[in-house]
């Protein structure tokens, strides 16, 4: 069965400090890897794709880096602001398969 | 703003009643695809449509239906109600089948209550 865990399931950090978000994951075969924003009650917001031959991909202060081998990604926010307290969720997706598989997301809350 | 429309935001309706819910994907976007979000759950998938025709599905219940029309416009009908059918229900969209660097966009959900 394909799933997708994450941790830590909250976190609360400072405003200007770093944080790294952890996703494990068990799709085969496996095809890519993606990092959602999701603020509470609204959609979610595409912040990186990866495939499988890829091991980081940045997008402004997010670095997602994926570890195919280990089937393991994570997410770092650098100078995380307020406007990043959110969901983060990871989603994985198998070769062929025309469906996404998400895990429970990350809470982020970012306090002044 | 993700392009893709999805009417009503909120909804509020008795158990045991059928509702329907619409989504109308990004111009030009030809999959159509709906996810439920249950409080504090991950996104579970329901259905796809690409093209008008039904290319997936998730763990969607038979009092649950959707189809995609003509005009790509899909629906999501979900009837006799249950209290555990609260949820939030998002309809995402992408101009293709989701390969590896397909880009899906999500709509800003309904959020339905089965009171």
């Amino acid at each position: 069965k394909n799933q997708v865990e994450q941790s830590p399931q909250s976190l609360i950090i400072l405003e200007g400090k770093n944080c790294t978000l952890q996703c494990n994951y068990t799709v085969s075969p496996f095809s890519n890897l993606r990092w959602y924003k999701q603020d509470t009650g609204r959609g979610p917001v595409s912040l990186t794709i990866m495939t499988f031959s890829e091991n980081t991909k940045s997008n402004g202060r997010y670095t997602a880096t994926l570890d195919a081998d280990t089937k393991q990604s994570s997410l770092h926010i650098t100078a995380s602001q307020l406007s990043d307290s959110a969901s983060y969720i990871c989603v994985a997706s198998g070769a062929g398969s025309y469906q996404l598989t998400f895990g429970k997301g990350t809470k982020l809350s970012v306090i002044p | 703003d993700s392009g893709v429309t999805q009417t009503p935001k909120h909804l509020i309706t008795a158990t045991g009643q059928r509702v329907t819910l619409r989504c109308s994907p990004r111009s030009g976007d030809l999959s159509v695809y709906w996810y439920q979000q249950s409080l504090d759950q991950g996104l579970q998938f329901l259905i796809q449509y690409y093209n008008g025709e039904e290319r997936a599905k998730g763990n969607i219940l038979e009092r649950f239906s959707a189809q995609q029309f003509p005009d790509l416009h899909s629906e999501l009908n979900l009837s006799s109600l249950e209290l555990g059918d609260s949820a939030l229900y998002f309809c995402a969209s992408s101009d293709s089948l989701l390969t590896s660097n397909t880009e899906a966009f999500f709509g800003q959900g309904t959020r339905l209550t089965v009171v």
